[in-house]
């Protein structure tokens, strides 16, 4: 099935440090979603993001809505070494006319204290 | 805010058996649920879209004979694995979508292990 592309794949930090990362598509999406996974646990949504440019944040984290559409990023500031799992980005695709979202291949974060 | 529950956590069963699994929307009604399998350290890829009252819609490469979705009511979903092979082993999600479509909620997902 189609995938977005989400960079980076893996990513090892210091605790304290900020964290960026960012999904990027070919076509144009009309929402994107966050979402935080741990091991053997369903995803949480973190952010949802509606219009083009949209800026939101959910106290550490902050997430912007591309303003071409095809693209969004996450940051996290100042990282916790709760913030440890799999990062996965959601689009909804701007021409299937269904609710159906495409996942991002995922950014796995390990926070080292 | 939006809970599901998704039922068993685990499951381990004999090839050729067949399993079921649940997924419920606790505090709202779900017009279409989603079902997801997930490889390990891979993502999560949509299966089918299952719809209150209506036959699911499969996604390409997947079986429907093999993956059989059931949504008799606004808050229930089953998606049963036939004659269950170890290749099926995985990890299984579903998500609900409330009216309005605020994005999704997730299950606890149902590690799927077939011997």
């Amino acid at each position: 099935g189609q995938q977005l592309n989400q960079s980076p794949q893996s990513m090892f930090i210091q605790e304290g440090e900020d964290v960026s990362m960012n999904c990027t598509s070919s076509s144009i999406f009309n929402t994107w979603l966050w979402y935080k996974q741990e091991p053997g646990e369903g995803p949480v949504l973190l952010i949802a993001l509606y219009k083009a440019g949209e800026l939101t944040s959910n106290g550490r984290l902050t997430a912007q809505f591309g303003i071409t559409r095809k693209d969004s990023f996450l940051n996290i500031s100042a990282s916790i070494p709760s913030d440890v799992g799999i990062y996965f980005c959601a689009g909804q695709p701007g021409t299937s006319g269904t609710y159906k979202y495409i996942f991002g291949t995922g950014t796995r974060l390990k926070v080292l204290a | 805010g939006a809970v599901v529950s998704q039922h068993p956590s685990r499951v381990i069963c004999k090839s050729g058996t067949s399993v079921k699994i649940e997924c419920r929307s606790l505090d709202f009604q779900a017009t279409t649920m989603f079902w997801y399998r997930q490889f390990p350290k891979k993502s999560l890829m949509l299966m089918a879209t299952s719809n209150e009252g209506s036959k699911a819609t499969y996604e390409q490469g997947v079986e429907k004979d093999k993956f059989l979705i059931n949504h008799a009511s606004l808050t229930l979903s089953t998606l049963t694995v036939t004659s269950a092979h170890p290749e099926d082993s995985s990890f299984y999600i579903c998500s609900a979508m409330s009216r309005g479509n605020y994005g999704y909620t997730f299950g606890s997902g149902t590690r799927l292990t077939v011997v």
